[in-house]
């Protein structure tokens, strides 16, 4: 089983600020990972696929990169609605897994 | 409206069984593998299963393997997750969802859209 792991695991930033969150995968799943947000009593939203490809209706702001190993979900500025928790997830391989999440909560 | 409706979740006992459902509208159902995933009370998001769009494939988390069965009628537009024998650690709420495509492709383990999750407790 691929596990992910995301760090940090609280990430606290002012509205207009950048956030990076970042996503290790224990084996390679080259560039088969995605980034989901999740606020409270929601169901997840799909933001990015297979690492750098937003999901339909996705602002700008959002940015996914890496391969391999390693990705990176950036918000290049903070709106008041993004403060919210951020899953990555592989589909290279069965099972699928998540990351433990990473949450972004104002300063 | 693109659209995923979870049912059937409630309280079981140990060892009980609870079938949910998920109703899909505003899409071509039939064309769509999908997916059932978890989420225990404040915890992250567990994948449970997958099936394909005509049923030939299926996968399952090791957690669930041998207690779930999942199935989907294409009549119906309906998918299901069969769980039995289950446990205090399967108290989740459940999403159905749907694997993502886009004009050109789809992206088998990546999902779209989803239902706004049923809820399953096991408890005594």
């Amino acid at each position: 089983e691929i596990v992910l792991t995301q760090s940090p695991a609280t990430l606290s930033l002012s509205p207009g600020e950048r956030a990076t969150l970042s996503c290790r995968a224990s084996q390679s799943v080259s560039t088969y990972l995605a980034w989901y947000q999740q606020k409270p009593g929601q169901a997840p939203r799909l933001l990015i696929y297979d690492a750098s490809n937003r999901a339909t209706g996705i602002p700008a702001r959002f940015s996914g990169s890496g391969s391999g190993t390693d990705f990176t979900l950036t918000i290049s500025s903070l709106e008041p609605e993004d403060f919210a928790v951020y899953y990555c997830q592989q589909r290279s391989n069965w099972p699928l897994t998540f990351g433990p999440g990473t949450k972004v909560d104002i300063k | 409206e693109v659209q995923l409706v979870e049912s059937g979740g409630g309280l079981v006992k140990p060892g009980g069984s609870l079938r949910l459902s998920c109703a899909a509208s505003g899409f071509t159902f039939s064309s769509y593998s999908m997916n059932w995933v978890r989420q225990a009370p404040g915890k992250g998001l567990e994948w449970v299963s997958s099936i394909s769009s005509s049923s030939t494939y299926i996968y399952f988390a090791d957690s669930v393997k041998g207690r779930f069965t999942i199935s989907r009628d294409h009549a119906k537009n309906s998918l299901y997750l069969q769980m039995n024998s289950l446990r205090a650690e399967d108290t989740a709420v459940y999403y159905c969802a749907r694997e993502h495509c886009s004009s050109t492709s789809c992206y088998l383990g990546a999902f779209d859209i989803w239902g706004q999750g049923t809820m399953v407790t096991v408890s005594s």
